[in-house]
C-alpha cells in the first residue's frame, strides 16, 4: 500500500508545452506538500494545503499552479514549461501543518523540458 | 525564517565505524523541531530521526543519534556501525514556531560507506 503516490514519476516534454503532476496520499493526513529539487539536490518547498486550503505560496512563477480537489489529492500544473523547470518535484503530505508532523514524501517526478 | 548550513558536502566511512554528519541552523523561535531525512539512490525521501527543541535529551532511533546543543544551534547525526544501506543523501530540516509545519532543507550531506 503506497502511503504517498504521484504520476507519472518520469515527464519529459518540449518548452512551451503545459503538463501536469498528479499526488494522492491514503494516510488520511490534512495537509500535502510540493517541494522541487534542483540538479544540485536542493530542496524546496513551494507550496502547501492544509484541508485543502492554500497556506503556503513561495516565490514561485505563476505558471505553476497546484490545485487539491480534496484532502488526499494534490495536482501541480505548469504552463509554458521552460528549461528551467527541470528538476524532481516531490510531493508529501503530513498529519496537520500547525503539529510539526513528520512529513511523508512520495517518490518524486522527473521533469525534464527539452 | 530559518536557514540552515551542512557544512560537509561529502563524508565517506567504512562499514560498521561510526560517523557523524554536521548541520547547524539559525532561528529565532524558541518553539521548533528538527528533522534528518536521507534520500538514497532511489530518490525517496525516509525520515531518519526527529528532535524536539524543547527536549534536553538527545532523540537515538536505533543506529542513528543527534547531539543537540540549542544555545550552539548545532544539530549533528551520529551512524553507529555504519551499513552499505546507509550510504545516501541526507539533509538536516528545521520546522516549527511562526514557520509551523514548513521544512526548510540544508545543502545534503552524501555519505559513501565502504565495504
Amino acid at each position: 500500500d503506497t502511503a504517498v503516490s504521484q504520476t507519472p514519476k518520469y515527464l519529459v516534454t518540449q518548452m512551451g508545452n503545459d503538463k501536469s503532476i498528479k499526488c494522492e496520499q491514503n494516510l488520511g493526513h490534512d495537509t500535502m506538500y510540493w517541494y522541487k529539487q534542483d540538479s544540485k539536490k536542493f530542496l524546496k518547498i513551494m507550496f502547501s494545503y492544509n484541508n485543502k486550503e492554500l497556506i503556503i505560496n513561495e516565490t514561485v512563477p505563476n505558471r505553476f499552479s497546484p490545485k487539491s480537489p480534496d484532502k488526499a489529492h494534490l495536482n501541480l500544473h505548469i504552463n509554458s514549461l521552460e528549461l528551467g523547470d527541470s528538476a524532481v518535484y516531490f510531493c508529501a503530505s503530513s498529519l496537520n501543518f500547525y503539529s510539526y508532523n513528520e512529513q511523508f514524501f512520495g517518490p518524486g517526478t522527473r521533469l525534464t523540458v527539452l | 525564517a530559518q536557514t540552515v548550513t551542512q557544512s560537509q558536502p561529502e563524508m565517506s566511512v567504512q562499514e560498521a565505524e561510526t560517523v557523524t554528519l554536521s548541520c547547524t541552523y539559525d532561528t529565532s523561535e524558541s518553539d521548533y523541531y528538527l528533522f534528518w531525512y536521507k534520500q538514497p539512490p532511489s530518490r525517496q525521501m525516509i525520515l531518519v530521526i526527529r528532535q524536539e527543541a524543547y527536549k534536553q535529551q538527545n532523540a537515538t532511533e536505533n543506529r542513528f543519534s543527534v547531539n543537540f546543543q540549542k544555545a550552539a544551534k548545532s544539530f549533528s547525526l551520529k551512524i553507529s556501525d555504519s551499513q552499505l544501506g546507509d550510504a545516501a543523501m541526507y539533509f538536516c530540516a528545521p520546522a516549527g514556531g511562526t514557520s509551523y509545519g514548513k521544512l526548510t532543507f540544508g545543502q545534503g550531506t552524501i555519505l559513501t560507506v565502504h565495504p
